[in-house]
């Protein structure tokens, strides 16, 4: 089993839309959370952390459940430039900081 | 966030050579990694580059196959040797920022694509 498991996608959705994406990890051990987005032919850049309270920012909301071993991230009213891959990553502390990557799901805007 | 460069941003190499990658930072950073990039895959690490001691290597890969230096905070180099078609790949550095150290946020360098022939 993967230790982080995402959506496969791809999704393809109109402009306007709400996404949701769903992870789960299998390290108890995880730390920390996050959801990065990594454009064609770029380097993943970081979107936001996620916190057991849920966070917010503009259109991203991004959960933790920690019993379920789950992270989700929602965009509301998709605009073009999200089109993206989504990689949700574990942080997972063992002696040393090591980060997990989800596989990612890509993720189309339709005009 | 850092800003992070990696030279060189791409190569294309003979099978059997090797080849030195750059990853400056123009700030202090804690923590320095390299990870791997297959196409259609995501990121792997490969490992933990220490300053002024052995790198902490990820299962599966070895020091011998790549070796890593980081004489100080803002500088390190990951070394592809001897080199195969399977090396093709991107390569990337991250780094936590001395500002960002309590929440272990990972920024990436712009990475290096790497195709073997």
């Amino acid at each position: 089993r993967k230790e982080v498991e995402q959506d496969p996608g791809p999704f393809n959705v109109p402009e306007g839309a709400t996404v949701a994406f769903n992870c789960t990890y299998s390290n108890s051990a995880s730390q920390s959370f996050f959801w990065y987005r990594q454009d064609c032919r770029k380097e993943p850049k970081l979107l936001m952390s996620v916190y057991s309270s849920g966070n917010e920012d503009g259109r991203f909301t991004a959960q933790l459940n920690r019993a379920s071993q789950y992270i989700s991230l929602l965009i509301r009213d998709s605009k073009l430039s999200d089109s993206a891959t989504y990689l949700c990553v574990v942080n997972i502390y063992q002696g040393a900081q090591k980060l997990v990557f989800g596989q990612g799901t890509r993720l189309t805007i339709n005009p | 966030s850092a800003v992070i460069s990696q030279k060189p941003s791409r190569d294309i190499c003979q099978r059997g050579t090797s080849l030195t990658i750059q990853c400056q930072v123009d700030s202090q950073v804690t923590m320095m990694f390299w990870y791997r990039q297959q196409p259609g895959q995501s990121l792997t690490l490969i490992a933990t580059a220490n300053q002024g001691s052995e790198a902490t290597y990820e299962s599966g890969f070895v020091i011998d196959k790549f070796p890593i230096s980081r004489p100080n905070l803002t500088f390190s180099t990951l070394t592809v040797s001897n080199m195969s078609p399977e090396d093709s790949s991107i390569y990337l550095c991250s780094v936590v920022p001395l500002r960002r150290a309590e929440e272990e946020t990972q920024y990436f360098g712009p990475g290096t694509r790497l195709l073997v022939l």
